[in-house]
């Protein structure tokens, strides 16, 4: 069974604080996604990676930055965590060969509160 | 500007009935369209897709229809039941994109026993 795994289901953080999300998933897929999902907004993308060390960003990039250093894992980094940021952050992968690209697996998400 | 748009936010619909979930997109460059459904505290989950080059496409009790003319889709449920209800989002992409999806606010469907 596939399977995408964040670090934590429930985060609070403090204003100006790092926050790191970690997200790895076990189905060898080349593409990695961070989104956040808002009421009425759906998910906005805020980066993806299509390779280990690559990243490009997404719709909302600001304020957030990413790492991947190995195939399998996709970390998320708040360098300053503002209030703004309290969301729902979840993380997808999928295969790199489309149209299966599209199909994208998601892990349960991340409940941050910046208080 | 959303380039995806779910205009209804909520659904309710007998069990047994017909559900029609909608969608409209603004970006005529989109090729391949998706629909993944959200239980509450769980993550998105892919539920069905359909390429440009069809108009409609059938897995079990879901069928997507496309309108490429009207920029329009729907998700059809049939019969609907108890356990379909949960957010559902609408997605689209374009071959230019690299792999990105964009996707619609989600209307919520709630099938009522």
């Amino acid at each position: 069974d596939v399977k995408v795994t964040q670090s934590s289901r429930y985060l609070v953080k403090r204003t100006g604080e790092k926050v790191f999300l970690e997200c790895v998933q076990d189905m060898d897929h080349e593409n990695m996604f961070w989104y956040r999902q808002d009421p009425g907004l759906g998910l906005r993308l805020i980066y993806f990676s299509y390779d280990v060390k690559m990243k490009e960003k997404g719709d909302i990039p600001e304020g957030y930055s990413v790492s991947r250093e190995k195939k399998e894992r996709f970390s998320l980094i708040l360098e300053s965590a503002s209030t703004n940021q309290t969301s729902m952050y979840l993380c997808a992968s999928s295969l790199a060969s489309r149209p299966r690209a599209y199909e994208q697996y998601f892990g349960p998400g991340t409940r941050l509160t910046v208080t | 500007d959303q380039q995806v748009k779910q205009n209804s936010p909520s659904l309710s619909v007998q069990e047994g009935r017909i559900s029609i979930l909608n969608c409209d997109y603004t970006n005529s460059m989109f090729d391949y369209f998706l629909w993944y459904k959200k239980y509450p505290a769980e993550g998105p989950t892919f539920l069905i897709s359909i390429s440009s080059i069809k108009d409609k496409n059938e897995d079990g009790r879901f069928t997507v229809f496309l309108n490429k003319s009207a920029k329009h889709l729907s998700l059809h449920i049939v019969p609907s039941q108890p356990g379909d209800s949960a957010v559902y989002f609408c997605a689209a992409s374009a071959k230019t994109s690299y792999d990105k999806v964009i996707f619609g606010p989600g209307t919520s469907l709630s099938v009522i026993p």
